[in-house]
């Protein structure tokens, strides 16, 4: 399976702050790009998805940035809340019935109040 | 609308049993995917079934089965149980196209 790189496995921020998690893909035949938050205990939970031909895309506090020719993608989180403490996890796929998702390592977010 | 449920949320086993893990989605739901979730290897798909047919399958050894019924309820089966299978089991639904994923809290193993 080809590799999603995520980047950095930790990240601790204040309130408020801003943390950036960004992740690289190879296959140029992805075109679905999810994100997810997983907390201790539970199953990851789907946060925000998006496809190459947007270059961002933004639920709430949540934006993904996408680059293309870069072949990267980028989770912000704005105003993040101690409430955001919790790993997050990129994943690239091809939408459609040949669903095959492959995650990245997960980054460790940390917000102090 | 009732979550992804999965049964048991624990399990204990030895080395050369079987397992048999459950999953239940959400209602309507007819896509449901399995993952296997470890420190070491990370979030790795394991197989989706849709409509009681498999119709993606990853890199895991044969060992590794599952199945889906009419009601789209699925189980996993682990067979000679390995200490490397020891991971957190994840089920995820779809109601159609499999990348609108929700999760369920996960079957935690441990082989000893």
């Amino acid at each position: 399976q080809q590799q999603v790189k995520q980047s950095p496995q930790s990240l601790i921020v204040q309130k408020g702050g801003i943390p950036i998690i960004n992740c690289a893909y190879e296959n140029t035949a992805f075109d679905y790009f999810p994100w997810y938050q997983q907390f201790p205990g539970k199953g990851p939970a789907l946060l925000i998805a998006i496809r190459p031909d947007v270059s961002e895309k933004k639920e709430g506090r949540f934006t993904i940035s996408f680059n293309k020719s870069a072949k990267q993608f980028s989770l912000h989180i704005m105003d993040s809340q101690p409430g955001d403490s919790a790993t997050y996890f990129c994943a690239q796929g091809v939408a459609g019935g040949s669903y095959i998702p492959t995650f990245g390592r997960g980054t460790s977010l940390i917000v102090h109040p | 609308k009732a979550g992804v449920t999965q049964t048991p949320r624990y399990l204990i086993k030895t080395r050369g049993q079987q397992v048999t893990l459950s999953c239940s989605p959400i209602s309507g739901h007819r896509s449901v995917s399995w993952y296997q979730q470890t420190p070491g290897q990370g979030l790795q798909f394991l197989f989706e079934y849709f409509s009681e047919t498999q119709r993606n399958k990853g890199n895991f050894p044969g060992r590794f089965s599952g199945r889906q019924f009419s009601n789209s309820r699925s189980e996993m089966n682990v067979s000679t149980l390995e200490l490397g299978d020891s991971a957190l089991y994840l089920c995820a639904s779809s109601p159609r196209r499999a990348e609108t994923q929700y999760f369920g809290p996960g079957t935690r193993l441990l082989v000893l």
